[in-house]
């Protein structure tokens, strides 16, 4: 069973720029959440969806949204990149469910310069 | 608010030695807790999970803990090996669904 998948693994941009990061879950998982991981402050929830709709939000401006398709497959996006984007992007993903197990795929390195 | 917080921040010991980590949460009202484990510059590998409802769970030579009264969970590493070295870390899952991350503790297995 292939596990996460997230793309592009690294990326390099400039502020003021936006990015478009993308995750496809496991096979059968309906829920994909996302995060940022930074050196300062460790692993930060940015939001979660399912079945097309967002779940849950964390604490992060509007420049960062998300969005989910009929095949659960999640792409989050990122406007105007400030310097302090800079971070591992990680997706998980589960069945659904408060219950469930986390799987997370290997992350997106986004640079910006 | 829910903080959840591992210490130590690192650790070193020798391999073969047992050794215990830490991690501690200020809401007892949780679905659950997951460890993971992180190598430099990769995701997460889940290691457990504990609902709320357990104990504990065992997988090999891991064996995590739950108190949710003390609002503590321990994670047990028997008869350390090198490959064991990775940042662990810690998650609860709040009554509100939000995931909640310690900052981890980073753990060095000494050949």
């Amino acid at each position: 069973k292939a596990g996460v998948t997230q793309t592009p693994r690294y990326l390099i941009k400039t502020r003021g720029q936006q990015v478009t990061l993308s995750c496809s879950p496991i096979s059968g998982h309906r829920s994909v959440s996302w995060y940022q991981q930074t050196p300062g402050q460790g692993l930060q929830f940015l939001f979660e969806y399912f079945s097309e709709t967002q779940r849950n939000k964390g604490n992060f401006p509007g420049r960062f949204s998300g969005r989910q398709f009929s095949n659960s497959r999640s792409e989050m996006n990122v406007s105007t990149l400030e310097l302090g984007d800079s971070a591992l992007y990680l997706c998980a993903s589960s069945f659904g469910g408060p219950i469930n197990e986390q799987f997370f795929g290997p992350g997106t390195r986004l640079t910006v310069l | 608010k829910q903080e959840v917080t591992q210490i130590p921040a690192a650790l070193s010991v020798p391999e073969g030695e047992n050794l215990v980590l830490n991690c501690s949460f200020t809401d007892s009202a949780i679905y659950n807790l997951q460890w993971f484990r992180q190598d430099p510059g990769k995701g997460l590998t889940s290691l457990l999970l504990i609902q709320s409802s357990q104990r504990e769970q065992t997988s090999g030579r891991l064996n995590a803990s739950l108190d949710k009264s003390s609002g503590r969970s321990t994670l047990y590493i028997a008869a350390s090996q090198p490959g064991d070295s990775a940042t662990y870390l810690c998650a609860v899952r709040n009554r509100d669904d939000k995931i909640i991350f310690g900052k981890g503790t980073r753990l060095h297995i000494l050949p």
